[in-house]
């Protein structure tokens, strides 16, 4: 069955500092990921896809078969990251799975 | 912040009652879709729809339903089967335009059942 794992609700981090939300998942095709983000009285929108393999907003995420997994980093947290993300999974027939979600807050 | 529009943004029901809530999209999309979403819990797919005419049940689609007469409109009821149907719903459509790899959502519609 699909599934997308967030295990984190809740992650705080200090401006400048590195951060990694987590996401692993369960598929039995080759899966395709997205991070979706939700700043702030602001739509629900697509930060970044793994075929894409591009950083937005300093942004990164690796997709990695092994291990399920599908992290978004960023080297160097912004008081502007501060926001609610998904981690999606595009299964057959255009269904997404979403993940539970991880709100990030960073101190300044 | 066009191309697609929930309506209203809030609602009160009345507990036995039916209500519809509205999504409309000008952006020629192909495929819709509502989720459901709650804290905690993330997003739940409700329906979706990929052509005129045609949709699916999604994890939760018990105590919903939708139709999908027109490609702009996708609306959906919540009838008063629907155990828990307070919560926030997300309408969300996908086309061709972004190699259908990019949903566009609502800005949503919060429910809450008196």
């Amino acid at each position: 069955a699909q599934r997308v794992t967030q295990p984190e609700k809740l992650l705080s981090v200090f401006k400048g500092a590195p951060v990694e939300l987590k996401c692993n998942y369960s598929y039995s095709g080759s899966p395709e990921l997205f991070w979706y983000v939700q700043y702030s009285r602001q739509r629900l929108q697509l930060l970044l896809r793994h075929i894409s393999r591009e950083s937005i907003k300093g942004f990164t995420a690796d997709l990695n078969k092994g291990e399920t997994s599908f992290h978004l980093k960023k080297p160097f947290a912004q008081e502007e990251d501060s926001a609610m993300y998904y981690c999606a999974l595009r299964g057959a027939g255009n269904q997404f799975y979403f993940g539970t979600g991880t709100s990030l807050t960073v101190i300044p | 912040d066009g191309g697609i529009t929930q309506s209203p943004k809030y609602l009160f029901r009345k507990e036995g009652q039916n209500v519809t809530l509205s999504c409309e999209q000008n952006l020629n999309h192909d495929a819709m879709y509502w989720y459901r979403q709650d804290p905690g819990q993330g997003l739940r797919l409700i329906y979706y729809s990929q052509i005129v005419n045609d949709f699916q049940k999604g994890d939760i689609a018990e105590g919903y339903s939708v139709s999908r007469e027109k490609k702009e409109s996708f609306p959906l009821t919540v009838t008063s089967a629907q155990k828990n149907p307070t919560a926030f719903y997300l309408c969300a459509s996908i086309g061709r335009d972004r190699g259908y790899n990019e949903q566009f959502f609502g800005p949503g519609t919060r429910l809450t059942v008196l």
